[in-house]
């Protein structure tokens, strides 16, 4: 079965400050897509970053990047410089057949 | 705008009573997508269409939900005989296809049953 697992209910950062996100996966594909979405309280959820499990090369988008670990199956986000506007629940989820799998979500909260 | 559009945004109903969720998806998109999502936790994947096809509807809780997309286009999610662990947010969204392409997300539709 696949699985996406994010071990952090909450996690709080002091405005301006850079926070790591966590996020496990477990899956025998071998070609599958790694994303963040970020949900604020207007509950729409928005697309954050987006990696191609057969590159390498970790995605960037402005200030959030990630670590993509492929053989510990890691998939955690970073958010530098964060703003208040960052503050939300963030998902982490899986494709590799159409059907997104998705982690219990973290919230964050930026203190000013 | 050019986004998912998802209406009621919120919807109250009594136990037992019929709803009827309708998703709006972004023109020219072929998958759609619906999730139930309770509160403090992450979306459930309840069933998917490419085109007019329901090609996976494993995700329906049970034989009281049913879904359609009869022109491949707005999609309805229909629940009857509604019970309050029904009462969640419902999402849908839509991609252009398969393959990873990164899904877009309406704003939801809040089911409150009474």
């Amino acid at each position: 079965a696949q699985t996406v697992t994010q071990s952090q209910p909450e996690m709080s950062v002091q405005e301006a400050e850079t926070v790591t996100l966590s996020c496990t996966y477990d899956t025998s594909e071998s070609d599958y897509y790694l994303f963040w979405y970020k949900q604020p309280p207007s509950r729409q959820m928005i697309l954050v970053i987006r990696q191609e499990a057969y590159k390498q090369q970790n995605a960037t988008e402005n200030r959030f990047s990630v670590n993509f670990q492929k053989a510990a199956k890691s998939f955690s986000l970073k958010i530098s410089d964060s703003q208040l506007g960052d503050a939300a629940m963030y998902f982490c989820g899986m494709d590799s057949n159409y059907q997104l799998i998705w982690g219990a979500g973290t919230k964050l909260i930026i203190k000013p | 705008g050019a986004g998912v559009s998802q209406s009621p945004r919120y919807k109250v109903a009594k136990r037992g009573q019929d709803v009827a969720l309708r998703c709006d998806p972004i023109s020219g998109h072929v998958s759609l997508f619906w999730y139930q999502q309770a509160l403090g936790q992450g979306p459930e994947f309840l069933t998917y269409f490419q085109n007019e096809a329901q090609l996976d509807k494993s995700g329906l809780p049970s034989d009281r939900f049913f879904a359609e997309r009869p022109e491949g286009s707005v999609s309805t999610l229909k629940i009857q005989r509604t019970q309050q662990e029904d009462s969640a947010v419902y999402l849908c969204a839509s991609s252009l296809g398969r393959g990873g392409q990164p899904q877009h997300f309406g704003d939801g539709t809040r089911l409150s049953i009474l």
